[in-house]
């Protein structure tokens, strides 16, 4: 099983900051990392797939890069909206997995 | 407009079954391949289960084979998790949701149904 070590598990920024937040695989995935944004007490949203590639309706403050075993997202300057918990999803290999999270909170 | 509706959720007793639905509407469902999620109460994500597009493929996560079964009704648009010989550590909210890209990642995500494992 491929697992997901999300970094750092809190990030405490102000609006209009930017946000690095960092997703370390166990083996190589290739580029095969999806990124989501979870709000409390809704459903999770798909930012970001295959590492880099903004998903449908998604702002360009968001991005995401690497390849291989580490993967980022950026946040370029953080929205009052954008204060959430996200993850980073593999499908390189079965089973599917997550990591286990990161929460952006406001400073 | 994409939607995705799990219904079946509840209170269980530990060795219980429970089936879970999932309502699609709003695109073409037998052309997408599906998964459900879940959530325990304050913690990550964890992936269940998937289905192909036609069913015949389907793939469990190692916490839940053997006791939980994915099918699907075409015809009827609707996505299914059967689950039984329920644990506490089965309580969760279940969310089911779309492979939109046809790559494994997942772009429209029902809200969720509850389910509690408990005596």
């Amino acid at each position: 099983e491929i697992v997901l070590t999300q970094s750092p598990a809190t990030l405490s920024l102000s609006p209009g900051e930017r946000a690095t937040l960092s997703c370390r695989a166990s083996q190589r995935v290739v580029n095969y990392i999806a990124w989501y944004q979870q709000k409390a007490g809704q459903a999770p949203r798909l930012l970001i797939y295959d590492s880099s590639n903004r998903a449908t309706g998604i702002p360009a403050r968001f991005s995401g890069s690497g390849f291989g075993t580490d993967f980022t997202l950026t946040i370029s300057s953080l929205e009052p909206e954008d204060f959430a918990v996200y993850y980073c999803q593999q499908r390189s290999n079965w089973p599917l997995t997550f990591g286990g999270g990161t929460k952006v909170e406001i400073k | 407009e994409v939607q995705l509706l799990e219904s079946g959720g509840g209170l269980v007793q530990p060795g219980g079954s429970l089936r879970l639905s999932c309502a699609a509407s709003g695109f073409t469902f037998d052309t997408y391949a599906l998964i459900w999620v879940r959530q325990a109460p304050g913690k990550g994500l964890e992936w269940v289960s998937a289905i192909s597009v036609s069913g015949v493929s389907t793939n469990y996560a190692d916490s839940v084979k053997g006791r939980f079964t994915i099918f699907r009704d075409n015809s009827k648009n609707t996505l299914y998790l059967q689950m039984n010989s329920l644990r506490a550590e089965d309580t969760a909210i279940y969310y089911c949701a779309r492979d939109g890209y046809h790559i494994w990642s997942f772009d429209y995500w029902g809200q969720g149904t509850l389910v509690t494992v408990s005596s």
